[in-house]
């Protein structure tokens, strides 16, 4: 099992829509929650930071993390077709040398229509 | 642009065969770390440096090795290669070791193994 498991869809909305993009894990330890868009041959790009519980708002985005069921998600509002990419959630965990190796989820594809 | 730079962006090469990857991370970050995306393992963490030193090995093979440079810059080796090393091989960068710190991801080097 991963440690990380992420629905890799893909996911087909109207423009418009809400978008909500799902993760879950396993490891206790992962104390830091990131959620990463990549276009199509790109590499990733950071979209919204989360340490420990909790929700964070920045425009269009928001990001929620329960440490208690081990879920995080990401909600997009007035989708775009600027949107359609795939999104990455990442994990950390604290202390010593974890600090820097993130543990990704497999990607969801993402795609808005006009 | 993330200010990572990554060279080069594709390489076609045979089984058996040597290849060095490089990339220059944002001014004035410290840590590098190499991933590698393939279609069924995802994103995968390889190995982290800081200032020249190894401070964390995610499942790189034993056939690949890593280093940073005095000016920062970073090269991937990887040798005896293999069909299955066909994938996508992303840098990273960040300022510090710290959960907290943003790893800004390069273009990637897309390695294809014939």
């Amino acid at each position: 099992q991963k440690e990380v498991e992420q629905d890799p869809g893909p996911l087909s909305v109207p423009e418009g829509a809400i978008v909500s993009l799902n993760c879950t894990y396993s490891n206790s330890a992962f104390q830091y929650f990131m959620w990463y868009r990549q276009y199509s041959r790109k590499g990733p790009e950071l979209l919204m930071y989360t340490y420990s519980s909790g929700n964070k708002e920045d425009g269009r985005f928001t990001a929620q993390v329960d440490k208690s069921s081990k879920y995080i998600s990401l909600f997009i509002r007035d989708s775009q077709p600027s949107d359609s990419a795939t999104y990455l959630c990442a994990m950390s965990a604290a202390g010593g040398t974890s600090y820097g190796k993130l543990t990704f989820g497999q990607g969801t594809i993402l795609t808005v229509h006009p | 642009d993330s200010g990572v730079t990554q060279t080069p962006k594709h390489l076609i090469t045979a089984t058996g065969q040597r290849v060095t990857l490089r990339c220059s991370p944002r001014s004035g970050d410290l840590s590098v770390y190499w991933y590698q995306q393939s279609l069924d393992q995802g994103l995968q963490f390889l190995i982290h440096y800081y200032n020249g030193e190894e401070r964390a090995k995610g499942n790189i093979l034993e056939r690949f090795s890593a280093q940073q440079f005095p000016d920062l810059h970073s090269e991937l080796n990887l040798s005896s290669l293999e069909l299955g090393d066909s994938a996508l091989y992303f840098c990273a960068s960040s300022a510090g070791t710290t959960g907290t710190d943003t790893q800004y991801f390069g273009p990637g080097t897309r390695l294809t193994v014939l």
